[in-house]
């Protein structure tokens, strides 16, 4: 089955610090990938969703020079919060949906960011 | 406007029981519904998906069944398990103008107990 990874798994940074976060399609090419974040026992929140090769499309109310999202390529998108505060701490899911099965999202296994 | 309503917003069971999740939706024009198990800490992992056409779905322990008359599904689970504990979400996809759209509902955290 088609699987997708995140890296780091968590991470723990200091406030004003900024944070990369990867999404990898391993074994199929991602034209769309999806970033989602998470807070506790809510569900998840779409973010932003994003292109090969343009620019993301983000949703109301999430800060675009906050969140950069770059999806370079069919296998990976990162996504930077960048000048990171403790309000931006929360659990980030990102997903990827194929060129051939395009109403079918894999989703990673999430990156827990805790901002000190 | 486009919604997915689940309930109980959460349930505790003793292993072995069974039990029903609800979902309700409005969305519109629907392509597809997906349940989702997902661990604490995990992302989500799909358990079955139905179309418009298919009334019930199984996955062993796992039967979705969907009313698309009455925008209705429900997942019910068999002989729970202490792995069941998690949250399950109900997922609509809508497609619009060439697109899939996903709309997420607010979960059914799930504890079982031994």
């Amino acid at each position: 089955g088609a699987v997708v990874s995140q890296h780091p798994s968590w991470v723990i940074c200091k406030s004003g610090t900024s944070v990369k976060i990867e999404c990898r399609s391993l074994d199929f090419q991602a034209t769309t990938m999806f970033w989602y974040r998470q807070f506790p026992k809510q569900s998840l929140m779409l973010m932003a969703t994003s292109n090969e090769g343009s620019k993301a499309t983000y949703e109301q109310g999430v800060e675009k020079d906050k969140f950069l999202i770059n999806h370079a390529s069919l296998t990976l998108s990162t996504l930077t919060v960048t000048s990171a505060h403790p309000e931006d701490s929360s659990f980030y899911i990102c997903s990827a949906r194929g060129f051939y099965i395009t109403d079918t999202q894999y989703f990673g296994p999430g990156t827990r960011l805790t901002v000190l | 406007k486009n919604q997915v309503e689940q309930s109980p917003q959460s349930l505790i069971i003793l292993e072995g029981k069974n039990c029903t999740l609800q979902c309700n939706y409005t969305v519109s024009p629907f392509s597809n519904l997906r349940w989702y198990k997902q661990d604490t800490g995990r992302g989500p992992v799909s358990l079955t998906i139905m179309t418009f056409s298919e009334n019930t779905k199984s996955n062993g322990r796992y039967t979705a069944t969907l009313d698309a008359d009455t925008k209705q599904s429900s997942l019910h689970i068999t002989a729970s398990q202490l792995s069941d504990s998690a949250s399950y979400i109900c997922v609509v996809s809508e497609f619009t103008s060439g697109t899939y759209k996903y709309i997420f509902g607010t979960g059914t955290r799930l504890k079982v107990l031994a």
